[in-house]
């Protein structure tokens, strides 16, 4: 079965510093987002990506986000400086029509020092 | 403000019963409503999508309910099983490639 997978599985990182989080969606797949998930908290919307570019964001996307599919494979999500409350689980997925189930990668645990 | 609201709760059965899980809205009027399990430390895996103009779905031993009146869906599990033990997500897609999620209702079910 085909699965959306994520890398690295665990991200350690020091405040003020970049992190770029990687995904690789399911290929045939259109629609491509970013969640994060604070521990013991919900999963929260933060970007989806149509037609390579960005479709809609929350508010949470501010400034220190950016994502790219740089080569239609890779899927990246990029924090300038990281804060200490950018510490989450992030999930991408990806899915092929709005009228389909989305498909969630297995996540990377980003915690920032 | 949007909200989306499940039983914070978790909701303790017995093996072989049938859990009902809540999931309400308010304004939000959503052409999709999907449900998700979610175990500790792993991502959201799919489960049901109902469509707006879709009163029921089943699949299996799973049966999702949507009542756009009510701005309610309940899912069901029928002879619910320990493995069933997780925890269970709504989403609403908002019409604009963004979904929200509820914060989910944590399942036990006790052999």
């Amino acid at each position: 079965e085909p699965e959306v997978t994520q890398t690295p599985s665990h991200q350690v990182t020091q405040m003020g510093q970049e992190v770029i989080l990687r995904c690789v969606p399911i290929s045939n797949h259109l629609y491509f987002y970013w969640y994060r998930q604070i521990l013991g908290q919900k999963v929260e919307f933060l970007v989806s990506f149509y037609n390579n570019e960005i479709s809609e964001k929350s508010e949470i996307f501010d400034d220190q986000f950016s994502v790219e599919r740089p080569d239609g494979s890779n899927f990246t999500l990029k924090i300038r400086s990281t804060k200490l409350e950018d510490s989450a689980m992030y999930f991408c997925a990806s899915l092929l029509d709005r009228r389909y189930e989305q498909y969630f990668g297995p996540g990377t645990r980003l915690t920032v020092t | 403000s949007q909200k989306i609201e499940q039983n914070s709760e978790a909701l303790n059965i017995q093996e072989g019963k049938t859990a009902t899980l809540t999931c309400n809205y308010t304004n939000y009027s959503p052409a999709y409503l999907q449900w998700y399990r979610q175990d500790p430390g792993r991502g959201p895996v799919f489960l049901l999508l109902i469509r707006e103009n879709e009163k029921e779905k089943r699949k299996e031993r799973l049966k999702v309910t949507f009542d756009t009146t009510l701005k309610q869906s309940l899912f069901h599990i029928t002879a619910s099983q320990p493995a069933d033990s997780a925890t269970y997500l709504c989403a609403l897609d908002n019409n604009f490639n963004k979904f929200y999620f509820g914060s989910g209702t944590k399942l036990n079910v006790k052999p």
